[in-house]
């Protein structure tokens, strides 16, 4: 079946770090990737998405290349805020799903001032 | 405009209350969603429709009843729910369901207390 598996935190980085959230998948056929971040109390908003092998979704600063030789997606910017605090979602949806996401687990992310 | 409208935000019921959650688009999108997500956990599927009609219904109890009225509205009826019912309900959209273009949008959430 078709699965997203990414790296547990929770993640604690100082402000102006480098982050990376890993996110792996399994999927038949060719998924479409996403990342979604969820901020304390709210929904999820759509935060960068690839739908073929070698796409780079950014958005905000934030980056993920769509990798089909590694299935990953991982996300990535350069130099994080302390407003970057919340939990980000990797997910992917495939060909025939009817548009049904399927999630990771979820990584939190603290920034410190 | 990529907003899916969620009302209402809190919502406490008894067991033995009828409440309806409701949400709105108005992006055109012809899939919609609802998910139930508990604390520290993923959004989980619930029911999916395409073009107004219902397509996937995950194994859901039978005292959670959606209905999608036309293509901008869908509801979520609730009916003699349990304590392990709460948790927070998300809407969602899409341009269509399956394909490309499939990215979701959602609604900030109902943040339901079953007491």
């Amino acid at each position: 079946g078709n699965s997203v598996t990414q790296m547990e935190g929770p993640v604690t980085l100082s402000e102006e770090a480098f982050l990376t959230i890993n996110c792996t998948y399994t999927a038949t056929g060719y998924p479409s990737l996403f990342w979604y971040v969820q901020y304390p109390g709210e929904g999820l908003q759509l935060l960068l998405k690839a739908t073929k092998a070698d796409d780079k979704g950014s958005n905000k600063g934030f980056e993920a290349t769509y990798r089909k030789e590694t299935t990953s997606f991982h996300l990535e910017k350069g130099s994080v805020q302390v407003s970057d605090s919340a939990v980000y979602f990797c997910a992917l949806t495939t060909r025939g799903s009817q548009g049904n996401l399927i999630f990771g687990k979820g990584t939190k992310l603290s920034v410190k001032p | 405009d990529t907003e899916v409208t969620q009302t209402p935000k809190h919502l406490v019921m008894g067991m033995t209350n009828k409440k309806s959650l409701k949400c709105e688009q108005h992006m055109g999108h012809r899939a919609m969603y609802w998910y139930k997500q508990k604390a520290k956990k993923p959004p989980e599927l619930m029911f999916v429709y395409s073009y107004e009609k219902l397509s996937i219904n995950e194994s859901v109890p039978s005292r959670f009843s959606p209905e999608c009225p036309n293509s901008s509205l869908l509801n979520l009826h609730l009916h003699a729910l349990q304590p392990e019912d709460s948790a927070l309900y998300l809407c969602a959209s899409s341009l269509r369901g399956g394909g490309e273009n499939t990215e979701a949008f959602f609604g900030q959430g109902t943040r339901l207390t079953v007491v």
